[in-house]
């Protein structure tokens, strides 16, 4: 029944370890996303991926690497966790075709790195 | 470039007042897609509205509805006799529909008392 689900829901983790979120997605959509929220509830996209294929890469440290190894899967890598790194990660879906390019979000990870 | 404006970083109302949260965007595409996200107190995202660049007709949903002025480049959400469940953080976004990013604006914190 779920449409996008992600894993874990909490981390909590030590400065410095590698850890991995999971996403998949149950709806069909070909294209997947990740967005950060910090601590103010700004919200900003990381990557986005479609058909297993990377198009857009924001401006961020390559500390983090996504991947997808399917269409309904995209993981999200993050190595040598620093403090800064503590925010909600949100993956996203949708399907892209004009006028049908809403993006259902999964429930969130929320990454405490101590 | 692409940007939206929530200047309503919090507002609070009594039960059943009428509230109308403010949005402005920027973009130079002719082509652009508006969105309304909620994010309750248990986080997550949930999708409200999408509305596309050609289309100002307003919509109602219920409680919600929605006023899109091209000349104004806004896309307001008012919500009518205000519940507590509606207490949330309220997020606009503009994308260029091309499988692009979501850019968010800041949100709106909104606390309805009873």
């Amino acid at each position: 029944d779920t449409a996008v689900s992600q894993t874990p829901k909490y981390l909590v983790t030590q400065m410095g370890n590698d850890k991995s979120i999971k996403c998949e997605q149950n709806l069909g959509h070909d294209t997947m996303y990740w967005y950060k929220q910090d601590s103010k509830k700004f919200l900003k996209i990381m990557f986005s991926y479609n058909n297993k294929e990377l198009i857009i890469n924001e401006t961020v440290p390559n500390r983090f690497s996504p991947k997808s190894p399917d269409k309904a899967h995209l993981n999200l890598h993050i190595n040598s966790l620093e403090l800064g790194d503590s925010a909600v990660y949100f993956c996203a879906s949708s399907l892209l075709i004009a006028d049908q390019e809403t993006q259902y979000f999964g429930p969130g990870t929320r990454l405490l790195v101590l | 470039a692409q940007k939206v404006t929530q200047a309503q970083t919090e507002i609070s109302v009594v039960e059943k007042e009428d509230v109308t949260l403010d949005c402005v965007y920027e973009t130079r595409d002719t082509t652009y897609y508006l969105f309304w996200y909620k994010q309750p107190p248990s986080g997550e995202l949930v999708f409200l509205i999408r509305r596309n660049s050609f289309d100002e007709q307003n919509e109602i949903s219920g409680r919600y509805s929605w006023n899109f002025q091209k000349s104004t480049s806004s896309f307001n959400f008012t919500i009518t006799a205000s519940q507590v469940v509606d207490s949330a953080v309220y997020f606009c976004a503009l994308s260029d529909g091309q499988g692009g990013k979501l850019i968010f604006g800041q949100g709106t914190e909104l606390s309805v008392k009873p």
